[in-house]
């Protein structure tokens, strides 16, 4: 299985910073990297699919980019609901794996 | 709009079963792949079992082969996951996912 490897675990930032998270696949994962957000109460957002493609109602200020094994999301201005748990997940082979998650705090 | 609704958790014993639903709409679910997800409390996200969209395929993840069975009626636009032999390390939050669509989760504690 590939295993991703997300830093760091948690981030303390304040409203308004650029800050970036970063994902790492054990082997080459072709760009197949999908970002998503988890709220205290469970429910995942689907932020970016594919490394850097935009879902849908996602605000701009999120962007993501990468190629090869390392990719990165980040967040141009951190407003108020943007601290959250975000996990970035392969999807290059079976199983998905995801990574371990990072914790984004206010500062 | 995709949604995807899951059902039947709860608290269950050691040992015992317990069969998880998760109704499909808003798109057409005959088409898509399907696949489980769980987070067990204060833990990360773990892929479970997939299937493809006429359940020809079938994966699972070690840690549930031989006990879950992911299985999915397209006439219903619902996917199920039946779980045997529970354990307390399957208590997790259980969702069901179309590519980067899920659902809003539903809990399983298993717990004597």
């Amino acid at each position: 299985d590939i295993q991703m490897t997300q830093t760091p675990s948690s981030m303390p930032a304040s409203l308004g910073e650029r800050v970036t998270i970063s994902c790492r696949a054990s082997q080459g994962i072709s760009n197949y990297l999908n970002w998503y957000q988890q709220k205290p109460d469970g429910t995942i957002k689907p932020l970016i699919y594919y490394t850097s493609n935009l879902q849908s109602g996602v605000p701009s200020r999120f962007s993501g980019s990468g190629s090869g094994t390392d990719y990165s999301l980040t967040i141009s201005s951190l407003e108020p609901e943007d601290f959250a748990m975000y996990y970035c997940q392969q999807y290059d082979s079976s199983p998905w794996t995801f990574g371990g998650g990072t914790k984004l705090e206010l500062k | 709009e995709v949604q995807l609704v899951e059902s039947g958790g709860g608290l269950v014993q050691p040992g015992r079963s317990l069969k998880l639903s998760c109704l499909a709409s808003g798109f057409t679910f005959s088409n898509y792949g399907m696949n489980w997800i769980r987070q067990a409390p204060g833990k990360g996200l773990e892929w479970v079992a997939s299937i493809s969209s006429s359940s020809s395929y079938i994966y699972y993840a070690d840690t549930v082969k031989g006990r879950f069975t992911i299985s999915r009626d397209n006439a219903k636009n619902t996917l199920y996951l039946q779980m045997t032999s529970l354990r307390s390390e399957d208590t997790a939050l259980y969702y069901c996912a179309r590519s980067t669509y899920w659902g809003q989760g539903v809990m399983v504690t298993v717990s004597s």
